[in-house]
């Protein structure tokens, strides 16, 4: 399966724990895209990356979210001391080149974290 | 405030008959137009797309409509078949203005064709 692939499908945590959710690109893919979806709400744009770099994070909470796409290795994104609203569902995104305004995107499966 | 709206939750139509999906905007800065398909448990694969400049796009059993005067958008599917039963989402491109493209994207319309 060449598709955007993302781990952990299903998280359980306490609050006050940390999340990570990790996405690994289309192959040959070096734009990375995370997207949250709350429940009964569509999907909302957080964080924009390439490799090693953060192109655009303005739709990532100020505090306790964090995401970061190394050289080598999958993107993550992390959430520190979770809280029961940051139980959603969060999928990642990649393309081949930067976004262009045509917005295709290759999503994965999504990552859903549900904190108790 | 929702910049892109799906006022219908779902929509049941009878297999071989047309569905129609529709999507309204408040964002003039909007520059293109996307449906996205979403099965249970999976994420949204792309379906059709238009740009803010054309007023219809084609592709197979799936046509897109939009109207930039009535900021409204819809989607055609004809003939529609049991296997399109799936959460639609409408979503639109935007210049962030910090470096990329930005998808907003509707609540979604759950859309079941019965056979």
């Amino acid at each position: 399966n060449a598709g955007v692939m993302q781990n952990p499908r299903h998280l359980v945590r306490r609050r006050g724990q940390e999340a990570r959710l990790r996405c690994s690109p289309v192959k040959g893919h070096s734009h990375v895209y995370w997207y949250r979806q709350l429940p009964e709400e569509g999907l909302k744009f957080m964080v924009y990356l390439q490799k090693e770099n953060i192109i655009d994070e303005s739709g990532m909470p100020k505090e306790r979210f964090s995401a970061e796409f190394p050289k080598e290795g999958p993107s993550i994104l992390r959430i520190q001391q979770v809280v029961r609203g940051d139980s959603a569902a969060y999928f990642c995104a990649s393309s081949h080149r930067g976004q262009a305004n045509t917005g295709e995107l290759f999503f994965g499966e999504g990552s859903r974290l549900t904190v108790l | 405030d929702q910049q892109v709206k799906q006022n219908s939750p779902s929509l049941s139509v009878q297999e071989g008959r047309i569905s129609i999906l529709n999507c309204d905007y408040t964002n003039s800065m909007f520059d293109y137009f996307l449906w996205y398909k979403k099965y249970p448990a999976e994420g949204p694969t792309f379906l059709i797309s238009i740009s803010s400049i054309k007023d219809k796009n084609e592709d197979g059993r799936f046509t897109v409509f939009l109207n930039k005067s009535a900021k409204h958008l819809s989607l055609h599917i004809v003939p529609s078949q049991p296997g399109d039963s799936a959460v639609y989402f409408c979503a639109a491109s935007e210049y962030s203005g910090a470096g990329s493209y930005q998808l907003t994207f509707g609540k979604g319309t759950k859309l079941s064709v019965i056979p």
